[in-house]
């Protein structure tokens, strides 16, 4: 099986600017999970999306937002760029394992920095 | 939300020694995941656990869950340069449905 997509690898925005991340999960999988990554704050939560519909949500302003569509394919919006936006964006699909357990499985991430 | 600690944050050792990182909590979990990331990519599964007292091995890896599934921790024999990166708890919530809380890592660097 394919693993999980996400495209682009890397971006650069300017302040104020918005940004669209694109996220393939492993097929079958209908949950996708988005994160944030940055040196200081470690993985951060930022929502889930389960058959098109947003089962859990992080701490995270509204500028951030979500979808999923129909294929189980998602993307994730960032609205009004700030500097610490600037981060690596995870996404990845999820499953339950052959023993049981909720087990995550992450696509490379999309390197945002804003300038 | 339930809240996962590591320890040590950051680890450097020599190749060949051994090493354990653990991943504690207050809180329950229904399961508890270990992954490993390299800089530039994303976290990758090593291993599940989810009954108490629970033990995996994978290859000189060793992960055990703790009796009262609160804690768990990831032992390594004879390190290699290899084992190198950042080593990730994540437990998953029993209350919360089907969501993960990740702890905050801990950066293993392996010396040759």
């Amino acid at each position: 099986k394919a693993g999980v997509t996400q495209t682009p690898r890397y971006l650069i925005k300017t302040r104020g600017q918005q940004v669209t991340l694109s996220c393939s999960p492993i097929s079958g999988h209908r949950s996708v999970s988005w994160y944030q990554q940055t040196p200081g704050q470690g993985l951060q939560f930022l929502f889930e999306y389960f058959s098109e519909t947003q089962r859990n949500k992080g701490n995270f302003p509204g500028r951030f937002s979500g979808r999923q569509f129909s294929n189980s394919r998602s993307e994730m919006n960032v609205s009004t760029l700030e500097l610490g936006d600037s981060a690596l964006y995870l996404c990845a699909s999820s499953s339950i394992g052959l023993a049981g357990g909720y087990e995550q499985y992450f696509g490379p991430g999309t390197r945002l920095t804003v300038t | 939300t339930q809240l996962l600690e590591q320890s040590p944050q950051f680890l450097s050792i020599q190749e060949g020694e051994n090493l354990t990182v653990y991943c504690n909590s207050s809180s329950v979990f229904s399961s508890l995941q270990w992954y490993r990331q390299e800089p530039g990519e994303g976290p990758v599964l090593l291993v599940t656990v989810v009954t108490g007292g629970e033990v995996k091995k994978l290859k000189r890896l060793t992960f055990q869950f703790g009796d009262a599934r609160k804690d768990s921790s990831l032992h390594i024999t004879a390190a290699q340069p290899g084992d190198t990166g950042l080593y990730l708890c994540a437990g998953e919530e029993v209350q919360g449905a089907q969501k993960l809380v990740f702890g905050q890592g801990t950066r293993l660097t392996i010396n040759p």
